[in-house]
């Protein structure tokens, strides 16, 4: 059974550029939330999805946008990027019952703007 | 707002040591409490987690009890080693299905 699959992996953008990452949650799972993770930081929450809807969102300027899809798949998106978005991006997948008690993450993004 | 304080890092140990890493919150109501720990170039992955006062999380040798009084969450474990070296992020969750607020992160290193 895969777990939470982010793609790419690693990936270099240059400032002012768009990017999008992509997320395959768990088997099962019909949520799924973004986190910002700057290089020896904590992870941030960016936002959650479910039902195709954003559910809950961060502290994050609106060049932050994501989607989910009808197979619960996600995508986050970031325009006119700063070298400040350099960062890891972690996908996290869960069923809307459990909440984050049933998070399961992903490897990440790795997102370095040059 | 709600907050989660951790101890500073790194900690360096020598295998078979005993481990505290300590954490401290701040919340409104009574939130559920979860210890994460990232390997290097890794995502991060549920340690152990206590959703009620008094109630005690273990896993993999590690333990950490949800203590109201002192709004703490300290993980303990009694004898490390080395593929224990890793990052450990404390956390809270105010509302179901809501947002994960980490502390900071503290970096062991386990010594052979």
């Amino acid at each position: 059974d895969a777990g939470v699959t982010q793609s790419p992996t690693h990936l270099i953008k240059t400032r002012g550029q768009q990017v999008t990452l992509r997320c395959s949650p768990k088997s099962g799972h019909d949520t799924v939330s973004w986190y910002q993770q700057a290089l020896g930081q904590e992870p941030q929450f960016i936002f959650q999805y479910y039902e195709e809807e954003e559910r809950q969102r961060g502290n994050f300027p609106d060049r932050f946008s994501g989607h989910q899809f009808p197979n619960y798949s996600s995508e986050l998106n970031v325009n006119a990027l700063l070298l400040g978005d350099s960062a890891l991006y972690l996908c996290a997948s869960s069923f809307l019952r459990q909440g984050a008690y049933g998070y399961t993450f992903g490897s990440g993004t790795r997102l370095t703007v040059v | 707002g709600d907050s989660v304080t951790q101890m500073e890092g790194p900690v360096t140990l020598s295998e078979e040591a005993f481990l505290t890493i300590n954490c401290t919150y701040t919340a409104t109501g009574y939130p559920s409490l979860f210890w994460y720990v990232q390997y290097p170039g890794e995502g991060l992955q549920l340690l152990l987690k206590a959703t009620k006062a008094d109630d005690k999380g273990s896993n993999k040798g590690f333990e950490a009890t949800y203590r109201k009084e002192t709004t703490s969450f300290h993980l303990e474990k009694g004898s490390v080693q080395v593929s224990d070296s890793a990052v450990y992020f404390c956390a809270l969750l105010y509302n179901q299905g809501g947002k994960l607020i980490f502390g900071q992160g503290t970096e062991l290193s386990v010594k052979p």
